[in-house]
């Protein structure tokens, strides 16, 4: 089956500085990834759509340029947090879309913690 | 405005009795939903889709449109099936998904 990985599972980061999150489409090619973030007990709110070759799109009141997307190649698209803040403590989900049967498929996510 | 509403937070069942998950949502054209499941420390995977009509480890799902719902049911549950559920939309021609509340699934012996 379609694996989507992400990188690192987990990160403790110093305020103010920025942090790199990387999602692997593994045995597929994806033109298409998302990136959710989920606070603790609540559910996936969709940060960004990120595009090939292409400027991601981002949803209404996420800041583009705190979170910066890449997707430089079809099975690697990668989430930096700048400058970060405590506020900015969360989970960090990334989903990548299999052409082929249309599906969504997820990574295990990411646990960023801003001191 | 796209919305899905899931009403439970937590739902408890004892094995062996039905179960219902609700799931109700707010879309102007005709959306594709859509049900995943989380088991504990696994990431989120897909249980099914309204357009597959089918049955995923004894999982149904009917979209009905006039009541705007997507309830996931099962007629006999299993200990196992204690995870969190959640529903999710997708809009006509888009793949972004829109996720409700999301619900705790136990199934007690």
């Amino acid at each position: 089956g379609a694996v989507v990985s992400q990188h690192p599972s987990w990160v403790i980061c110093k305020s103010g500085t920025s942090v790199k999150i990387e999602c692997r489409s593994l045995d597929f090619q994806a033109t298409t990834m998302f990136w959710y973030r989920q606070f603790p007990k609540q559910s996936l709110m969709l940060m960004a759509t990120s595009n090939e070759g292409s400027k991601a799109t981002y949803e209404q009141g996420v800041e583009k340029d705190k979170f910066l997307i890449n997707h430089a190649s079809l099975t690697l698209s990668t989430l930096t947090v700048t400058s970060a803040h405590p506020e900015d403590s969360s989970f960090y989900i990334c989903s990548a879309i299999q052409g082929r049967t249309d599906t969504q498929y997820f990574g295990p996510g990411t646990r960023l913690t801003v001191l | 405005a796209q919305r899905v509403t899931q009403p439970e937070k937590l739902l408890s069942v004892f094995k062996g009795a039905p179960v219902e998950l609700k799931c109700n949502y707010s879309y102007s054209g005709s959306p594709e939903l859509f049900w995943y499941v989380q088991y504990s420390r696994q990431r989120l995977q897909l249980l099914l889709r309204h357009i597959s009509r089918e049955s995923i480890k004894g999982f149904t799902a009917d979209l009905n449109k006039g009541e705007t719902s997507f309830h996931l049911k099962k007629p006999f549950a299993q200990e196992e099936d204690s995870a969190m559920y959640y529903c999710a939309l997708s809009g006509q021609g888009a793949q972004k998904l829109v996720f409700g509340q999301g619900t705790r699934l136990t199934i007690n012996p």
